[in-house]
């Protein structure tokens, strides 16, 4: 069965500080990958999608940047922290488009972390 | 601005009602997913309906989707105190490789 992993589960980090923040996946090739961030008691607004290796699209011009080093592993990073990236983030995987018909785009999320800037 | 928004925004239930959420969106869809949030945690996919289904049902949840009206509406049977969470429904965003919008929620207390 698939799993999806990531840590760590909460941070609090200073202003002006570096962030990594990573998601890996378990028992299932070539997934699209995604982050999601979910301000509290909001929806979610999506970061980052990623088809493949080194593939990525950002939805939102902002302080946050993604990488897919590998298949199954998507990471979230900033230089430099800003008080408005407090939130929750989550990492969320679906099938690979073509491997099934359009219409099975259910997503699979993560825990989750608590990210607070002060 | 996203693409799905329900109302209420909080809902407040006893156990054993049944407790309705309603959902809108904007542009036209495939198909429109509900999932459910326990609180501090990630998402969990609930039910899926297409764009050519009018009603679907799995256990104690029943959707119904309005195309012509561009709404959809989850309705929780018999409600339990662990149905305590937020529900969201979502749409995929165009040329976004599965991706998909999310409304800001209801946030579903059922008391026991």
């Amino acid at each position: 069965s698939q799993t999806i992993h990531q840590w760590p589960a909460t941070l609090v980090q200073p202003v002006g500080s570096p962030l990594s923040l990573e998601c890996t996946v378990e028992g299932t090739s070539n997934p699209n990958l995604y982050w999601y961030r979910q301000a509290a008691g909001r929806g979610l607004q999506l970061l980052f999608y990623s088809v493949g290796i080194g593939q990525i699209s950002s939805e939102v011009p902002q302080n946050l940047s993604a990488s897919r080093p590998q298949d199954r592993q998507f990471i979230l990073s900033s230089k430099k922290l800003l008080l408005s990236d407090s939130g929750f983030y989550l990492c969320a995987w679906s099938v690979r488009r073509g491997a099934l018909p359009s219409s099975y785009n259910e997503l699979f999320f993560g825990p989750g972390t608590r990210l607070t800037v002060l | 601005s996203q693409q799905g928004e329900e109302d209420p925004q909080a809902l407040s239930i006893q156990e054993g009602e049944n407790a309705t959420m309603n959902c809108s969106y904007k542009t036209s869809i495939n198909n429109l997913q509900w999932y459910r949030q326990n609180s501090g945690r990630g998402l969990v996919h609930l039910i899926l309906i297409r764009s050519n289904e009018r009603e679907k049902h799995s256990g104690r949840l029943r959707v119904t989707l309005d195309t012509s009206k561009k709404s959809s509406s989850l309705l929780i049977t018999a409600s339990r105190a662990a149905d305590t969470a937020s529900y969201f429904c979502a749409t995929a965003i165009p040329k976004s490789r599965r991706a998909l919008t999310f409304g800001s929620g209801t946030r579903l207390q059922v008391q026991p």
